[in-house]
C-alpha cells in the first residue's frame, strides 16, 4: 500500500487521559499535515511539517496538543489531559516536495478519537 | 476572512445531473478543490481549478467558478448511486504551510 496510513484507526479514552496518534506519510513526501475534523463539520488545519520542521500551527492547537516529525518521516500527535471536546477525526496529508508540480493533499483514512 | 459554506444536504435521482454550490469569502484564493468523503475513508480529491479559469470539465465533472461572486460549483452528470457520498469544497492558500480551508460538507444522496 503506498497511500498515507494513520494508527490507530479508532481510540477510546477517558477524559483526562494522554493519547498518541502516528502518521506514516507517502514515501517520498516531506510535506506533512494534520487536520481535524469534528462530527458534521469539514477539516480543519492544525499544524504543518517541512521534513522535521514544523513550520506552522494553527491557533486551535492548544498547549496540551503536540505533534512532532523527528526524522522527517512519520508523525507523531500527542494530546494531553484529554477533553471530551477533544473527540473528533484526526486527519494527516501529505504532499511531495515543492516544485514537482503537484498541488493535491493526499489524505489518510483518519483516527477517530472519542473521549469519554 | 477563511470562511467557505455549502448547504448541507442534496437529493437526486440516479442518472439525473447534480449540482453542489459552494461559497466563499476569500479572494487570493489560488486553488480551489473539490474532495469526496465516504463514510469510513479519508477524502479523495476529484478535481481542483485555478482561480483565472472559469471552467474545467473531467469526464463526468464539470466545475464552475465565478471569481466576482466568490461561487464555485460542482455539477456530476449521470449520477450514480457510487456517487452518495459528502462533498467538500476547499480554498488553497498560498504561503508556508499552503494549507486547505474546507467548507462544511454538501451530503448527496442518490435515489433509485
Amino acid at each position: 500500500d503506498t497511500g498515507v496510513s494513520q494508527d490507530p484507526r479508532h481510540k477510546i479514552t477517558k477524559r483526562g487521559q494522554n493519547v498518541t496518534f502516528r502518521c506514516d506519510p507517502i514515501s517520498e513526501h516531506n510535506r506533512l499535515y494534520w487536520y481535524r475534523q469534528t462530527l458534521g463539520q469539514g477539516p480543519e488545519f492544525l499544524t504543518y511539517f517541512q521534513n522535521e520542521a514544523q513550520l506552522e500551527k494553527s491557533r486551535l492547537l492548544s498547549d496540551r496538543f503536540s505533534a512532532e516529525r523527528p526524522k522527517g518521516s512519520f508523525s507523531t500527535l500527542e494530546i494531553q489531559r484529554t477533553e471530551q471536546g477533544d473527540s473528533a477525526m484526526y486527519l494527516c496529508a501529505s504532499r511531495p516536495p515543492a516544485g514537482t508540480g503537484s498541488l493535491e493533499q493526499y489524505f489518510g483514512p483518519g483516527t477517530r478519537l472519542t473521549v469519554t | 476572512g477563511e470562511d467557505v459554506e455549502q448547504s448541507l444536504f442534496l437529493s437526486v435521482r440516479e442518472g439525473d445531473s447534480s449540482v453542489i454550490n459552494c461559497t466563499y469569502t476569500d479572494s487570493s484564493s489560488t486553488y480551489l478543490y473539490w474532495y469526496k468523503q465516504e463514510p469510513g475513508a479519508g477524502l479523495q480529491l476529484l478535481t481542483y481549478i485555478f482561480s483565472n479559469m472559469d471552467m474545467k470539465q473531467d469526464q463526468r465533472l464539470t466545475v464552475l467558478l465565478n471569481k466576482k461572486d466568490k461561487h464555485l460549483s460542482l455539477r456530476i452528470a449521470d449520477t450514480q448511486t457510487g456517487d452518495s457520498a459528502i462533498y467538500f469544497c476547499a480554498e488553497l492558500y498560498t504561503g508556508t504551510a499552503s494549507k486547505l480551508t474546507f467548507g462544511t460538507g454538501t451530503r448527496l444522496q442518490v435515489t433509485l
